[in-house]
């Protein structure tokens, strides 16, 4: 079956300082991965997404994620974090018995301190 | 271009009631999909609409159903309500070619269902 993990429920980290946030994946086929955020009480925005190419995608608001095939990984990234980055983010995959079906982790809260 | 809206934003209702749940898509976009975010979730696939037909549907019980109308709106309904189904409910839309081609899905603010 196809699936996204999160690892870490929530990460913390001081403002000005790189963040990662970690997502694995495991999906038949070449996989559609994708980085969603979402602000409370709102819905989900669009961050980046890899389908092919270049393994480091930039995205939105200066994050980029990083697709390692050999460890079935997507991480996103970003060089200085900002308290206004602090939100919960999602990975996502996308389903290719679906092709317009999206499957998420369970998110991982992001909490950046000044 | 008009985003992804929603209504109601929040509503509360008892168990055994039904509720309907309604979406309009983005200008342009004919496929759209409903998702549920229980709390501390991620977002999970109810189902999706193409052409007023459904395309695709998750694991969730007949007592979950939907529509979609000519203009590509579409509503969620769900009979006989339990206290599991509290929850965000997330009305997405995408393009003609689907996120293979434009990679995004479009999402509402969602509509946030209490069951009492």
């Amino acid at each position: 079956a196809q699936s996204v993990a999160q690892p870490e429920d929530q990460v913390n980290v001081a403002e000005g300082n790189p963040l990662t946030v970690k997502c694995t994946y495991s999906v038949s086929g070449n996989p559609y991965l994708f980085w969603y955020v979402q602000y409370p009480n709102r819905g989900l925005q669009f961050l980046l997404k890899y389908i092919t190419g270049d393994n480091l995608v930039k995205g939105s608001y200066g994050f980029e994620a990083e697709f390692n095939k050999s460890q079935t990984s997507f991480h996103l990234k970003k060089p200085s974090a900002l308290v206004s980055d602090s939100a919960l983010y999602f990975c996502a995959v996308r389903d290719p018995e679906n092709t317009d079906k999206l499957i998420f982790g369970t998110g991982t809260r992001l909490q950046v301190f000044p | 271009e008009t985003g992804v809206t929603q209504s109601p934003t929040h509503l509360i209702k008892t168990r055994g009631q039904q509720v309907t749940l309604r979406c309009s898509s983005q200008s342009g976009h004919n496929t759209v999909s409903w998702y549920q975010q229980a709390l501390g979730q991620g977002p999970q696939f109810i189902f999706q609409y193409y052409r007023e037909e459904e395309n695709g549907r998750g694991n969730f019980p007949p007592r979950f159903s939907g529509l979609q109308f000519p203009n590509y709106s579409s509503e969620l309904n769900v009979n006989a309500l339990e206290l599991d189904d509290s929850a965000l409910y997330l009305c997405a839309s995408s393009g003609p070619y689907g996120i293979s081609n434009t990679g995004e899905l479009f999402f509402g603010e969602g509509s946030r269902l209490t069951v009492l």
